[in-house]
């Protein structure tokens, strides 16, 4: 598709799981970021890949949060030992290099850890 | 600490009328600042980015002020529509190393039109 898509949209998970959270960026985009929102909230910056490698990491909440983007496009989000408190809608960004270009921002998986 | 707030926090209005949203912004070095309309279970849409020489930007009937010096912008609406319900959120880039956007969000404002 044309656009920044995110699996799954919705995820339920019991306390304590592992989860993966896949992004599929727009084609090109050498700049991929993930944000954390939760209700009522704006999203807040997770990481920021340029390429393959995590520019920016400073946003993951702890070492349970890890991100990889092996081959420069797909990138997934991990979490190990949900908690609670990770339940949230996380989203994910594309946009070209460059300050000024647009981020477009897929549509979020929503995560439920109960 | 850089932080983005926007007033108010929810505003209801009648279609057809006009509103303005507020945002203040504390965040340096400075880049950019874009607006976003966020539908519900949706991810965030750009609107417009103004950069700091930049003091106005319409799209549509979306307009965006930004007063650099008093960290303020705002994002007006004219005739609004039952599809402009939505949140809308104010996001400012700060300028980091390495060339790419930093993007800080407000808590945006969730706006509901009625007919």
């Amino acid at each position: 598709g044309a656009g920044v898509s995110q699996t799954p949209s919705n995820k339920v998970t019991e306390k304590g799981k592992y989860v993966e959270l896949r992004c599929d960026p727009i084609s090109g985009h050498t700049a991929l970021y993930w944000y954390r929102q939760s209700l009522g909230q704006g999203p807040e910056f997770l990481i920021y890949f340029q390429g393959t490698g995590a520019a920016d990491d400073s946003g993951l909440p702890n070492d349970r949060f890890f991100a990889v983007r092996p081959e420069g496009s797909v990138s997934t989000l991990k979490i190990q030992r949900t908690e609670r408190g990770d339940s949230a809608v996380y989203l994910c960004a594309s946009s070209p290099q460059g300050r000024e270009t647009e981020a477009f921002f897929g549509q979020g998986t929503r995560l439920t850890v109960v | 600490k850089n932080q983005v707030e926007q007033s108010p926090q929810s505003l209801i209005i009648l279609e057809g009328k006009n509103c303005t949203l507020q945002c203040n912004y504390t965040v340096s070095p400075f880049s950019n600042l874009r607006w976003y309309k966020q539908d519900t279970g949706r991810g965030p849409v750009s609107l417009t980015i103004m950069t700091f020489s930049e003091n106005t930007k319409s799209n549509g009937r979306y307009t965006a002020t930004l007063d650099a010096d008093t960290k303020q912008s705002s994002l007006h609406i004219t005739a609004s529509q039952l599809s402009d319900s939505a949140s809308y959120i104010c996001v400012v880039s700060a300028g980091v190393p390495g060339g790419y956007n930093k993007l800080i969000f407000g808590a945006g404002t969730r706006l509901a039109v009625h007919p």
